[in-house]
């Protein structure tokens, strides 16, 4: 059964630096792997998505990248701002049906 | 642009009341999903569905009905709540597979708790 598991739970990091997020998931047998940002009291907004083909994808001051065999994803956020506060989430998509499963989440505070 | 839009945005239920949470989407999709999420957990799948008239369980359906009439609107009925059912609804939406890429566009999300 797959499993996506998010660590650390919550970050607080002050402006300006780099920093990274970190997902993992039991079975490398995935089509895709998402990464999502959640503002609070409000919905969900896709942010990178890397196909099971790929190593990285990036926009703007985000870079995703996915290491299947590892079972591993990260995501590279440079020189971080306040209004990148939020909770991040990862999710991978099996490779057999819709289902996108998902890790908890990282909390991130990013303090002035 | 409207997006994707859920009501009620909070809702406190009694035990063993029934409601419908409603979503619609204005942008023509044809895939909307609905998922929940428990604190401090990831989001479950409920139920899909690929096209008007067509639907399909999630990982989590038990407790849970929809009906899809129209591309548009997507609604998830609650029968006889109960206080597992406490928790936050996300409906979604996107063009065709939007876990194989397309993106998904989400609701703002619905606060149900069940005393």
């Amino acid at each position: 059964k797959q499993e996506v598991t998010q660590i650390p739970a919550a970050l607080s990091v002050p402006e300006g630096e780099n920093l990274v997020l970190n997902c993992s998931f039991t079975d490398s047998a995935i089509y895709n792997l998402q990464w999502f940002r959640q503002d609070p009291g409000k919905g969900l907004t896709s942010l990178l998505l890397i196909q099971s083909s790929q190593r990285e994808q990036t926009s703007g001051r985000l870079n995703a990248s996915l290491d299947k065999s590892s079972g591993r994803s990260t995501l590279y956020i440079a020189a971080s701002q306040p209004g990148d506060s939020a909770t991040y989430l990862c999710a991978v998509r099996k490779d057999s049906n819709y289902q996108l499963i998902w890790g908890a989440g990282t909390k991130l505070i990013i303090k002035p | 642009n409207a997006g994707v839009t859920q009501t009620p945005k909070f809702r406190i239920l009694k035990i063993g009341q029934s409601m419908t949470l409603q979503c619609t989407q204005d942008m023509n999709h044809n895939y909307m999903y609905w998922y929940r999420q428990d604190p401090g957990m990831g989001l479950k799948l409920i139920y899909y569905s690929v096209g008007a008239g067509i639907t399909d369980k999630g990982e989590v359906p038990n407790g849970y009905n929809v009906s899809r009439s129209t591309t548009e609107d997507f609604p998830l009925r609650l029968e006889l709540a109960a206080p597992s059912q406490t928790s936050v609804y996300f409906c979604a939406s996107s063009y065709s597979e939007g876990t194989r890429g397309n993106t998904i566009y989400f609701g703002e999300g619905s606060w149900l708790t069940v005393v």
